[in-house]
């Protein structure tokens, strides 16, 4: 069965710091993998999603994250975290052939001033 | 943005009572999902549509059901609404040609209280 955990409930960096989120799967053949982000008061928006192509995908908002599959991982990275990017992120996975997606619990990021 | 339209955006509900929600969508696509949201959860599918009255159960189906007599509307029925129902519950789309790849598009979401 397919499944993702995301490391950290929330997580706080100051503006201009790295930031890095968790994401971790569980899946018996390589998935498509997802980070969407979601501001207050609204639906979901994709950031990235990583379909075997390459390995380090970029997203929006100068996003990116890498699929390590030894490490069965897809963290989420941005150099410098901007006040804009306080948000709640997802991490999820879609099993190959099918049209499921199974969503993380989420990581709640703070950036302070 | 995807045209996804849902409604109502805020509902408040005694326990019991039966309550219907619309997503509504401009964009043609063939999936439609519906979602509910609560914390420490993420998003846990609660019933899709792969097209006109085709649906299916997501992991968290039981006291829901959908129907989907058009393309471009999904509605999502509580028949006898809980407490435990209380959520906000979002509308999702994605085109349906692509496969597990594909990206969806959400609604803004309907927060739904059962009292």
């Amino acid at each position: 069965a397919q499944s993702v955990t995301q490391l950290g409930s929330h997580v706080s960096v100051s503006e201009g710091a790295l930031v890095l989120l968790r994401c971790n799967y569980s899946s018996s053949v390589p998935p498509y993998l997802f980070w969407y982000v979601q501001y207050p008061n609204q639906g979901l928006q994709l950031l990235l999603k990583y379909t075997s192509a390459a390995t380090l995908v970029k997203g929006i908002n100068g996003f990116e994250a890498e699929f390590k599959k030894s490490e069965t991982s897809f963290h989420l990275t941005k150099p410098s975290a901007h006040m804009s990017d306080a948000a709640e992120y997802f991490c999820a996975v879609s099993p190959p052939g099918g049209f499921k997606t199974i969503f993380g619990a989420g990581t709640r990021l703070f950036v302070k001033a | 943005d995807a045209g996804i339209t849902q409604s109502p955006r805020h509902k408040v509900t005694e326990t019991g009572t039966p309550v219907t929600l619309r997503c509504h969508q401009t964009e043609n696509h063939r999936y439609m999902y519906w979602y509910r949201q609560d914390p420490g959860h993420g998003l846990r599918l609660i019933h899709y549509s792969y097209g006109v009255k085709d649906t299916d159960k997501g992991e968290v189906s039981d006291g829901y059901s959908v129907s989907r007599s058009k393309t471009e509307d999904f509605l999502l029925t509580l028949e006898s609404a809980t407490s435990s129902q209380t959520s906000v519950y979002f509308c999702a789309i994605s085109e349906g040609t692509s496969g597990a790849q594909e990206t969806q598009y959400f609604g803004p979401g309907t927060r739904l209280l059962v009292l």
